[in-house]
């Protein structure tokens, strides 16, 4: 299965962009890239995913490099409900199961100083 | 719309025992994974049931087992508890269909002491 790597953690003044950064080397073509977040004593929840274009929602935009090989996620103002632990995932679709599979990494726990 | 729930909230058990863990989907979601998340530790994944069928496990031994239901909710069976085993238990629901779309959804979780 592809691995993702991140930074073990990371800060951020609030009101500021923050830059969480994603390798993926061994990703294949059509592994989708996908990042979700866990506040405290939470389970994940959804942010964004993309498979090659960069991709913009209401919570983030996802930079994804021309070879695939990294991403980012950029939170364009980061609050202080923005601090959480951040994973990057691929998702990829095992021939043999019929559904999809999602390898979660380490992730990156985000601080945001007031 | 009721997103995905989990219950217990909470379980204590001791070393031997057997543990069941259920879990709700998203309502129209079809699909449903099963993580373990050790204390500091990103999810690790369990499996995934579809049309009531195992259709992927991860790396953990057979005490782990699980069902799914015709209206998709579905339980994770323990067996033979260890103490390596209490972490929290994390249940992911999706609707299987366009690549573009599928994304999970997760429950709060059952957190899982073993004594």
């Amino acid at each position: 299965d592809a691995k993702t790597t991140q930074p073990n953690s990371m800060e951020s003044n609030e009101e500021e962009p923050v830059h969480l950064p994603c390798n993926h080397s061994t990703i294949s073509g059509t592994d989708y890239i996908h990042w979700y977040r866990q506040l405290p004593s939470q389970g994940p929840e959804y942010v964004i995913h993309g498979l090659t274009s960069n991709v913009n929602n209401r919570m983030a935009s996802l930079a994804i490099a021309e070879d695939r090989k990294s991403s980012t996620l950029i939170l364009h103002r980061a609050t202080l409900r923005d601090a959480a632990v951040y994973y990057c995932i691929l998702r990829f679709f095992p021939l043999t199961s019929g559904t999809y599979k999602y390898i979660f990494g380490t992730g990156t726990r985000l601080k945001v100083l007031a | 719309d009721a997103g995905v729930t989990q219950s217990p909230t909470h379980l204590i058990k001791t070393r031997g025992q057997q543990v069941t863990l259920r879990c709700s989907p998203k309502s129209g979601h079809d699909t449903v994974s099963w993580y373990q998340q050790a204390l500091g530790q990103g999810p690790q994944f369990i499996f995934q049931y579809y049309e009531e069928e195992e259709r992927q496990r991860g790396n953990f031994p057979d005490r782990f087992s699980g069902h799914q239901f015709p209206n998709y909710s579905s339980e994770l069976n323990v067996n033979a508890l260890l103490l390596g085993d209490s972490a929290l238990y994390l249940c992911a629901s999706s609707l299987l269909g366009d690549s573009s779309t599928d994304t999970q959804y997760f429950g709060p979780g059952t957190r899982l002491t073993v004594l």
